[in-house]
């Protein structure tokens, strides 16, 4: 059975830095790639980013270019994002998600983290 | 990048009526196209991809067609369950885009 669960979500001053972790279980995490995908409150989805297979190429969306790093470490099966120079509109709600098929169709989703960004 | 456009924002219908959901592309997408439904205080759940398949587990009152630029969601009679929001994704280039989602309503 597939888990995904997200950590690391609070409450941070723009500027300021965070970082999120999602735990994979129940497939095995270096066949597939994995995403981030947002959601802002009561707004709808919006894809963040993309960590392929063994981790050596990234895309990003280019409202966080520049300013978020995605990450997995295979061996943990655990997916990162980095998110620095936060802004008061990257409040949301983050979720990481499996990619189907080698396609960026989002079969399996998680719980979600929410990060707040306020002075 | 590609826009999505989902219409109508809003369908207010009854159960067991027939629905259909649109999806426009702002460029062709060929059939790379899902759809995902989400309830309120909960994650998407993936119903359909590449236009017209139906993912694991998914009821077969749910079916997806189009392809090109013009996409259709249909819930052939509606269930209680059923009313949540429902967005379409294109990933046929990056970035990946939604539409802004159907709120399927009593």
């Amino acid at each position: 059975q597939v888990h995904l669960v997200e950590s690391g979500g609070g409450v941070v001053q723009p500027g300021r830095s965070l970082r999120l972790s999602c735990a994979a279980s129940g497939f095995i995490f270096s066949d597939y790639g994995m995403h981030w995908v947002r959601q802002a409150p009561g707004k709808g989805l919006q894809w963040v980013a993309i960590v392929w297979y063994g981790g050596s190429h990234q895309f990003y969306a280019d409202s966080v270019k520049g300013r978020f790093t995605i990450s997995r470490d295979n061996s943990k099966n655990m997916l990162y994002l980095e998110m620095n120079s936060l802004r008061v509109e990257d409040t949301a709600v983050y979720y990481c998600a499996r990619g189907h098929g080698g396609n960026s169709v989002f079969d399996y989703w998680g719980q979600g983290a929410l990060v707040t960004v306020s002075s | 990048e590609i826009v999505m456009t989902q219409s109508p924002a809003t369908l207010s219908v009854s159960p067991r009526q027939r629905v259909t959901l649109s999806c426009r592309a702002s460029q062709s997408v060929a059939n790379d196209l899902a759809w995902y439904q989400q309830k309120p205080g909960q994650v998407p759940r993936l119903l359909i991809y590449a236009a017209s398949t139906r993912a694991t587990g998914i009821p077969a009152r749910f079916s997806g067609g189009g392809s090109g630029t013009l996409f259709t969601l249909t819930i052939s009679s509606l269930q209680s369950e059923d009313f949540a929001i429902y967005y379409c994704q294109h990933y046929n280039s990056w970035p990946v885009t939604f539409g802004g989602g159907t709120k399927v309503e009593i």
